[in-house]
């Protein structure tokens, strides 16, 4: 059971370039979140999804995109990244929406 | 705004002693709250949590405290160990948000010394 699992654990992508961030659950659970955390700060909430093929957005999501084709993964899409988007990102999973956040181990991107 | 406040970025705790965290919040609509433990390098893991309609949880050596009249709450570690060195975020739920509704923190980092 690997709970959440994020790749690549770190990125370093140039200014306008894109990527994907990969995010898999194997805790059949139906909710999944984006966040960032930047330095000092919590973690804002990018993107949320509270089923296949069910998005929505969180409270930071310009310059990313989701999608949900499946109940298990949940990916994180930068079209043209941004000096701004240098941080580590954390995708998590739960039960429902009352439930604790099962978290990834994170993906550091830097964008220069 | 802020609605999740942890005014302490760093906590310095002698090993055996009781570290105390502290959380305030904003909005009065949140009605559970969780705290989480990350290292470095890691994901945040779930410690503890505790529903509005409780003022008290225990787990171990852990215990989260709620006062809903102040709208803060605290995380009790007794006694402390080196391995609980860790930056502690505390997070709140708004029920009514449906599907974003855990707030965060900008966490404190405790550092227990030996």
């Amino acid at each position: 059971n690997a709970g959440v699992t994020q790749t690549p654990k770190f990125r370093i992508l140039k200014i306008g370039q894109s990527m994907t961030l990969q995010c898999t659950q194997d805790m059949n659970h139906n909710y999944m979140y984006w966040y960032r955390q930047d330095p000092g700060m919590g973690l804002k909430l990018i993107y949320y999804s509270v089923g296949a093929g069910i998005t929505d957005k969180g409270e930071v999501p310009n310059g990313y995109n989701v999608s949900r084709s499946t109940t298990e993964d949940f990916p994180l899409r930068l079209e043209l990244a941004a000096p701004s988007q240098t941080s580590v990102y954390f995708c998590a999973s739960s039960y429902s929406t009352n439930s604790p956040l099962h978290f990834g181990n994170g993906t550091r991107l830097t964008v220069t | 705004d802020q609605q999740v406040k942890q005014n302490s970025p760093s906590l310095s705790v002698q090993e055996g002693r009781i570290s105390i965290l502290n959380c305030d919040y904003t909005n009065s609509m949140f009605d559970y709250f969780l705290w989480y433990k990350k290292y470095p390098a890691e994901g945040p893991t779930f410690l503890i949590s505790i529903s509005s309609i409780k003022d008290k949880n225990e787990d171990g050596r852990f215990t989260v405290f709620l006062n809903k009249s102040a709208k803060h709450l605290s995380l009790h570690i007794v006694p402390s160990q080196p391995g609980d060195s860790a930056v502690y975020f505390c997070a709140a739920s708004d029920p009514g948000n449906y599907g974003q509704n855990f707030v965060f923190g900008p966490g404190t980092r405790l550092s227990v010394l030996p």
